[in-house]
């Protein structure tokens, strides 16, 4: 399998544009998290699916922020209107099952490094 | 809210040399812990994925132990090699799915 695949790699917007970033997860993968990846704040959840449905989307900032699973084998994650305190890495993941109930592991895409001007 | 630690933030070791990380988390209601490396500008891949019902898991020269009802983890590195450079960031998995990360140790082994 080719891995979580994360597109694009690298994106530069101005404020107030939108932003979509893409992921194609591990095939058989029930789950998929975004994360955003800062200096000042880590790694940090922003939401996450499981069999295409959102279940814990409490990390997402604001309003600005949707997701989208619309199949087991696609997710975009879109921030509109985008702002320069959004810049960040964005990782996607996923998993066979859920964290909590084995001792499967979550697999990462290589991000999306995002700069707002 | 659950909340991860890691310290130190960075480390620079010679080649040869045997050394720890530490990790600490607040709530010890945990399903697992795990250690995950990242290097620069990619994705992380985990190393090692301990139960909260076991003390410790290996793999290789990594050893990582776990004292849950002390919230403390710590990493264990053998004989470390310029390859092991990276960045290390333990997680925690508690109520919910997603995982909780500490910061990371930037690691930095000397030739």
């Amino acid at each position: 399998d080719a891995g979580v695949i994360q597109s694009p790699r690298h994106e530069v917007t101005e404020m107030g544009q939108e932003v979509t970033l893409r992921c194609k997860p591990i095939s058989g993968h029930d789950y998929l998290f975004w994360y955003r990846q800062t200096m000042m704040r880590g790694l940090e959840l922003l939401i996450y699916f499981n069999n295409n449905v959102p279940i814990d989307d409490s990390g997402m900032p604001e309003d600005r922020f949707s997701a989208k699973m619309p199949n087991a084998s696609f997710s975009t994650l879109k921030i509109q209107p985008s702002e320069p305190r959004d810049s960040a890495v964005y990782f996607c993941a996923s998993s066979l099952t859920g964290q909590g109930t084995s001792t499967d592991t979550q697999y990462f895409g290589p991000g999306t490094r995002l700069t707002v001007l | 809210k659950q909340e991860v630690t890691q310290i130190p933030a960075a480390l620079s070791v010679p080649e040869g040399e045997n050394l720890v990380l530490n990790c600490s988390f607040t709530d010890s209601a945990i399903y697992n812990l795990q250690w995950f490396r990242q290097d620069p500008g990619k994705g992380l891949t985990s190393l090692l994925l301990i139960q909260s019902s076991q003390r410790e898991q290996t793999s290789g020269r990594l050893n990582a132990s776990l004292d849950k009802s002390s919230g403390r983890s710590t990493l264990y590195i053998a004989a470390s090699q310029p390859g092991d450079s990276a960045t290390y960031l333990c997680a925690v998995v508690g109520g919910a799915d997603g995982l909780t990360f500490g910061k990371g140790t930037h690691l930095i082994i000397q030739p």
